[in-house]
């Protein structure tokens, strides 16, 4: 299987700030790569797919980057609505791997 | 508007059985690939498996911790998504929720709309 490892865990950011998260491939997965955001109590909502895609509706202060084994995920300029708790995931094989997530809270 | 709603959980004992269901509506459900993900509380996502369509023969594919004990399958007629659950352990406890995968393999097999979950709990 191939491990999906985040970094960090956890961060503490305040409104207006740049926020980045990495996420690493134990082996080359190409551009098969997805960010999705998670609120408690809530669904997993899909960001980014194949590494830099933003999905249709999702603001564009998020972005996403990288290709083979490293990847990360930005977000230019964090809003109240942003602190959740994101996931990368890789749709290159099954089991499709998750990160174990980075939880973004509020400083 | 892309809906699911899953269904069925609870609480069951070591050992036990339950059947998942997941509605779906709002798309063509018989043309996508379908996933089941769980996530444990507290913990991460984790994929559990998934149902190609028809024409992929519905083949399956499962995470390894339940092959053998989970089973995925689908009724097109009905747009529904079923797991079922045999052998259950505490360790299965989790909130299960189904996705849709996205047409198009771009980026690979892709889950863009997911169900709100149901929890099952597996204690004595």
């Amino acid at each position: 299987d191939i491990q999906m490892t985040q970094s960090p865990s956890s961060l503490s950011a305040s409104v207006g700030d740049g926020v980045t998260i990495t996420c690493r491939a134990s082996q080359s997965i190409s551009s098969s790569l997805n960010w999705y955001q998670q609120k408690p109590g809530k669904a997993p909502k899909l960001l980014i797919s194949a590494a830099s895609s933003l999905q249709s509706g999702v603001p564009s202060r998020f972005s996403g980057s990288g290709s083979g084994t490293d990847f990360t995920l930005t977000i230019s300029s964090l809003q109240p609505e942003d602190f959740a708790t994101y996931y990368c995931q890789q749709s290159y094989n099954t089991p499709q791997t998750f990160g174990q997530g980075t939880k973004v809270e509020i400083k | 508007e892309v809906q699911l709603v899953e269904s069925g959980g609870g609480l069951v004992q070591p050992g036990g059985s339950l059947r998942l269901s997941c509605a779906a509506s709002g798309f063509t459900f018989s043309d996508h690939y379908m996933d089941w993900v769980r996530q444990a509380p507290g913990k991460g996502l984790e994929w559990v498996g998934r149902t190609r369509n028809k024409a992929n023969s519905y083949a399956t594919e499962y995470a390894a911790s339940v092959r053998g004990r989970f089973t995925i399958s689908r009724d097109d007629s009905e747009n529904s998504l079923y797991l079922q659950m045999n052998s259950l352990k505490t360790e299965d406890t989790a909130v299960y929720y189904c996705g849709r995968v996205r047409l198009g393999t771009v980026g690979g097999r892709v889950v863009d709309y997911w169900g709100q979950g149901t929890l099952v709990t597996v204690s004595s």
